[in-house]
């Protein structure tokens, strides 16, 4: 069976640092991989896609960035956080993105 | 684009009756649907979907209806249990569209009272 696997949980980083989140999918190939944003008590806000290795298309223009090493891994980065950064951050599998990682609580300060 | 979107913020509940929430969408090109159960500080969990072929779809306590016609579905939760509160929310796609993903409503809060 397909899994997905987000790390780390919960993260505190300062303004201006960088930021790297890793999403890994195990059981398929060649899924289409997302990262979505959820801020609180808003719906969820797609922020990339991929439907590829190295294929990347980007929904918000914002100070994140995806990238696409491996078939089933899926990276959020960023060279410098601001604090409208702070959110949960969840990367999901499937052909729409209907299956979802644990999630990523990051908070700037 | 379509809107997804929820009639309740919050719904609450007696231990052991039903439980029904609502979701209506604005794009009648969208053709499947999924319910998601999401409990505090974790990832939504996949509970329910439906094609717009049907218009009902049963599964364990839960039952999804669609009404394409007023472009309405709902998830029934049978006998709800204490481990039913979370938020559930829908979201739709148009199947034949491409990768973008899925439009997401923002939530109903279920809560269960003892």
């Amino acid at each position: 069976s397909q899994t997905i696997h987000q790390w780390p949980a919960t993260l505190v980083q300062p303004v201006g640092s960088p930021l790297s989140l890793e999403c890994t999918v195990e059981g398929t190939s060649n899924p289409n991989l997302y990262w979505y944003r959820q801020a609180a008590g808003r719906g969820l806000q797609l922020l990339f896609y991929s439907v590829g290795i190295g294929q990347i298309s980007s929904e918000v223009p914002q100070n994140l960035s995806a990238s696409r090493p491996q078939d089933r891994q899926f990276i959020l980065s960023s060279k410098k956080l601001l604090l409208s950064d702070s959110g949960f951050y969840l990367c999901a599998w499937g052909r729409q993105g209907a299956f979802f990682g644990q999630g990523t609580r990051l908070t700037v300060v | 684009g379509e809107s997804v979107g929820l009639h309740l913020p919050t719904l609450s509940v007696q231990e052991g009756d039903n439980s029904i929430i609502n979701c209506a969408y604005s794009n009648s090109a969208s053709d499947y649907f999924i319910w998601y159960k999401q409990e505090s500080g974790k990832g939504p969990q996949f509970i329910i979907d439906i094609r717009s072929n049907m218009d009902k779809r049963q599964g364990q306590r839960v039952t999804v209806l669609l009404n394409k016609t007023v472009k309405h579905l709902s998830l029934q939760i049978a006998a709800t249990q204490p481990g039913d509160s979370a938020v559930y929310f829908c979201a739709g796609a148009y199947s034949g569209g491409g990768a973008d993903g899925l439009t997401f409503g923002k939530g109903t809060h279920l809560i269960i009272q003892p």
